[in-house]
Order: structure tokens, then C-alpha cells, then sequence
């Protein structure tokens, strides 16, 4: 079965470094999503991107933050300047353009720790 | 601002009970979404409602529109069955790209 995957699975970084987290979604998905879970915390909406461009980002994502699909496969988040309030789980999701309706599929998600 | 409340925020019952999950909302929604999250952290979407009601296997999921609340029930609970449940809505007329406003889950622990 289809799958979302993201990597790395675990990434540890310095304060102020920049950080690419990486997802590959299901191949034939053309909605693309980051959430973001802090730690004890719920799930949080950071932006969704369609036809190569954001349509809708939430009050997080801030300049510090940036979405790209490279190419025909990738789909990355990418934080400029790292600071430790951004450690978290970030999920990446996708569906499908069929139904407007569609079941968002999550990826396993990366932990990242600022320290 | 669309608040998701979810009720119990912890759950802890019995092999073999019925178990019901609550979930409401405060604003109109195109579509709500279970999800089911283990302690590893991953992210399995279980139903997507925008009405009525649906089933898979031992889950039911239901949706009232007019009331703002949904419900997902678990039959013959298994400790298997352990994990958070999360409620989302998605707001919006029910394009594609909306992201999805998140409950704060319920811990569910069945005990063998």
C-alpha cells in the first residue's frame, strides 16, 4: 500500500542552524501538508501547498520557515534559524485530488530536537 | 477560531467494553477526521466524515452537523486498541488544500 514517508526519522541540530525535513508523499497525491506536534502538545496545522505553491499557512509559519517540492517527488520544510521552541514532531501529509474531500495521509513523522 | 474539544482526555477500560469518544467543535466544518496515533509517534487516519455515519471494522464513527459533535465507538475493545485518538476538522468549503484544526486527544488504555 501507498505510503508517506519522510526522513530523517530523528534529527538533532544547534540553535540558529537551518534544518531541511524531508517527505516523499504518496505518488499521485497533489496536496501536500506540514503539521507540527511539540512534545505533550497537540497536532498543529503549519501549511498546505498545491500546484507548486502555499495555499494556506497558519500563524507558525513565519519567515523562518519555507516549503519546496524540488522535484516530482520531494516535498521539503525547511527552518532557517532553528531556535529550541521548535523542537517537535513534524508530520508531513498528502491526498488525493479526487474527492475535495479527501483522507489526508500522515507520514511517520520526524523528531526534531533543538538544543 | 475553531476550537476542537474532545472528551475524556484519558480513558482507561476493561477488555471486551464498548468505548465511546466525543469530539466537538464551534464553527461550521467541510469534514472531520479520527486519527489514531500510537506511542511512536505515527499518524493513522481512521475515518473522514462530512455526515452521518460510518464503519470499519469494530470502529463506528458519527457526525452530527447540526449539533457540532461527533463520536467514535470502539466495540470489543482489545488492548491492542491502545493509542491516543485524535478528532480534526477541516474548515473551509472543502478544498483540497484546508489544514486540519486538531483535538488534543484522548489517551485510550484497554487493560487485558
Amino acid at each position: 500500500e501507498p505510503e508517506v514517508t519522510q526522513t530523517p526519522s530523528h534529527q538533532v541540530t544547534q540553535m540558529g542552524q537551518e534544518v531541511i525535513l524531508r517527505c516523499v508523499p504518496i505518488s499521485n497525491h497533489l496536496y501536500f501538508y506540514w503539521y507540527r506536534q511539540i512534545l505533550g502538545q497537540k497536532v498543529e496545522f503549519l501549511v498546505s501547498f498545491y500546484n507548486n505553491e502555499i495555499s494556506e499557512k497558519s500563524e507558525i509559519f513565519d519567515d523562518q520557515f519555507s516549503v519546496e517540492r524540488p522535484d516530482g517527488s520531494n516535498f521539503t520544510l525547511k527552518i532557517r534559524s532553528t531556535k529550541l521552541e521548535d523542537s517537535a514532531m513534524y508530520f508531513c501529509a498528502s491526498s488525493d485530488e479526487v474527492a475535495s474531500l479527501d483522507t489526508q495521509y500522515f507520514g511517520p513523522g520526524t523528531r526534531l530536537t533543538v538544543l | 477560531k475553531n476550537e476542537v474539544e474532545q472528551s475524556p482526555q484519558n480513558l482507561t477500560a476493561q477488555e471486551g467494553e464498548f468505548i465511546t469518544i466525543n469530539c466537538s467543535y464551534s464553527v461550521g466544518i467541510s469534514a472531520l477526521h479520527w486519527l489514531q496515533q500510537h506511542p511512536g509517534g505515527g499518524i493513522v487516519s481512521l475515518f473522514m466524515l462530512s455526515s452521518g455515519k460510518k464503519k470499519h471494522g469494530r470502529l463506528i464513527a458519527t457526525i452530527n452537523i447540526q449539533e457540532k459533535h461527533s463520536s467514535l465507538h470502539i466495540t470489543a475493545s482489545h488492548p491492542r486498541d491502545s493509542a491516543v485518538y485524535i478528532c480534526a476538522v477541516r474548515l473551509g468549503p472543502g478544498g483540497g488544500a484546508d489544514g486540519l484544526t486538531f483535538g488534543k486527544g484522548t489517551h485510550l488504555i484497554i487493560q487485558p
